[in-house]
């Protein structure tokens, strides 16, 4: 039973590019949703797919956008980087109609120079 | 802001103590979870309290969730070194779909 996996496992990029995380949820899960963990913090929500489509955001800006694939994966992009949004970014799948529980990739780490 | 806080926000007991970890959240909630975190990677789901109940268990693991006073503590019996990592709570909104996670406690396990 796949868990869930996510690619790349290390980035670094230059301050005003755009860079591409992609989450593939583990087996039989629907939902999938993108965290962002900056270093000795929590982790903060950014939004929720489910059925392709955007359910949830936390309070990010636009800068940060996503996508679901009819195979339940989903990519995060975010364009024009900033310093600020190097940081750990988590992807968690669920399912929609079970009891919340959410099952975490290992992560991708985003470095912005 | 985060919803969550965790308290204290580091720990350090010797193996074969107790280690209890509490968390205040801001507003009516689903669902309570506690996870844990090694060396910054991915989570780990410990355990997951519904809002209607107040007490739950799973191995070594005690979790309490108290509606009335909005917190929740998370016990460790008979620690382990292995149990050295870091001690989220995440709160599922009553409105569903959004997650909220605490600061984190950093549990340090002696041998």
């Amino acid at each position: 039973d796949a868990g869930v996996t996510q690619s790349p496992t290390h980035l670094i990029k230059t301050r005003g590019q755009q860079v591409t995380l992609r989450c593939s949820p583990k087996s039989g899960h629907d939902t999938v949703s993108w965290y962002q963990q900056a270093l000795g913090q929590g982790p903060q929500f950014i939004f929720q797919y489910y059925e392709e489509e955007e359910r949830q955001r936390g309070n990010f800006p636009d800068r940060f956008s996503g996508h679901q694939f009819p195979n339940y994966s989903s990519e995060l992009n975010v364009n024009a980087l900033l310093l600020g949004d190097s940081a750990l970014y988590l992807c968690a799948s669920s399912l929609a109609n079970g009891v919340g529980e959410q099952y975490f990739g290992p992560g991708t780490r985003l470095t912005v120079t | 802001s985060q919803q969550g806080e965790e308290d204290p926000q580091a720990l350090s007991i010797q193996e074969g103590e107790n280690a209890t970890m509490n968390c205040s959240y801001k507003t009516s909630i689903n669902n309570l979870q506690w996870y844990r975190q090694n060396s910054g990677r991915g989570l780990v789901h410990l355990i997951l309290i519904r809002s209607n109940e107040r007490e739950k268990h799973s191995g070594r693991l005690r979790v309490t969730l108290d509606t009335s006073k909005k917190s929740s503590s998370l016990l460790i019996t008979a620690s382990r070194a292995a149990d050295t990592a870091s001690y989220f709570c995440a709160t599922e909104s009553n409105t569903g779909n959004q997650f909220y996670f605490g600061t984190g406690t950093s549990l340090t396990v002696i041998p």
